[in-house]
């Protein structure tokens, strides 16, 4: 069953914008993932947050967490063309530890 | 390190025919895992294994069969392809169940 769900599924933005998505989940988690994927490519780890923690920061990266209302944002200041990709959110449920894949938001930056 | 490396990168198949899908990591990991990823569908959890010698079935394990030899190894063997297969494979490792996962490039399978 699907956990995390991306929000919007496809956004484009002007070069040097601030990119945001959403992403909501149903039940308690240990900690949520953020991944980029180029296209053509496998994904690679952005951020980590833990389910104790509100905001993350890793340079032009900004994750905040609300377990009260069971969503996360994923913020990219100043965008670039190289920030066109796809984004996924991943949940790691609390209890029995799996991780669930959301089905990405495709940000593309117009340049 | 090299990470996690994948071969092949493509592959096309005729439906019933068998294939390995070979995943390898050097980064000590303990747990492994496979997913497959169709438009639309994000990623899917087809096998995982927690350390050598053990593995589990993740959401789409039918069709598919593992083994874990050793730490760095982790094949991903289709026994008889069907067209339902035809996805982009990727394998992934982590020091554990919960952590940052680490992604190979993918394998492209297409079974006609």
């Amino acid at each position: 069953s699907q956990q995390g769900e991306e929000d919007p599924q496809a956004l484009s933005i002007q070069e040097g914008e601030n990119a945001t998505m959403n992403c909501s989940y149903k039940t308690s988690i240990n900690n949520l993932q953020w991944y980029r994927q180029n296209s053509g490519r496998g994904l690679v780890h952005l951020i980590l947050i833990r389910s104790n923690e509100r905001e993350k920061h890793s340079g032009r990266l900004r994750v905040t967490l609300d377990t009260s209302k069971k969503s996360s944002s994923l913020l990219i200041t100043a965008s670039r063309a190289a920030d066109t990709a796809s984004y996924f959110c991943a949940t790691v449920s609390a209890g029995d530890d799996k991780i669930i894949f959301g089905k990405g938001t495709r940000l593309h930056i117009l340049p | 390190n090299a990470g996690v490396t994948q071969t092949p990168k493509f592959q096309v198949l005729k439906t019933g025919q068998s294939m390995t899908l070979q995943c390898a990591q050097d980064m000590n990991h303990e747990y492994m895992s496979w997913y497959r990823q169709d438009p639309g569908m994000g990623l899917r959890l087809i096998h995982y294994s927690v350390g050598a010698g053990i593995t589990d079935q993740g959401e789409v394990p039918n069709g598919y069969n593992v083994s874990r030899s050793t730490t760095e190894d982790f094949p991903l063997r289709l026994l008889s392809a069907a067209p339902s297969q035809t996805s982009v494979y990727f394998c992934a490792s982590s020091t554990g169940r919960t952590d940052t996962q680490y992604f190979g490039p993918g394998t492209r399978l297409t079974v006609l």
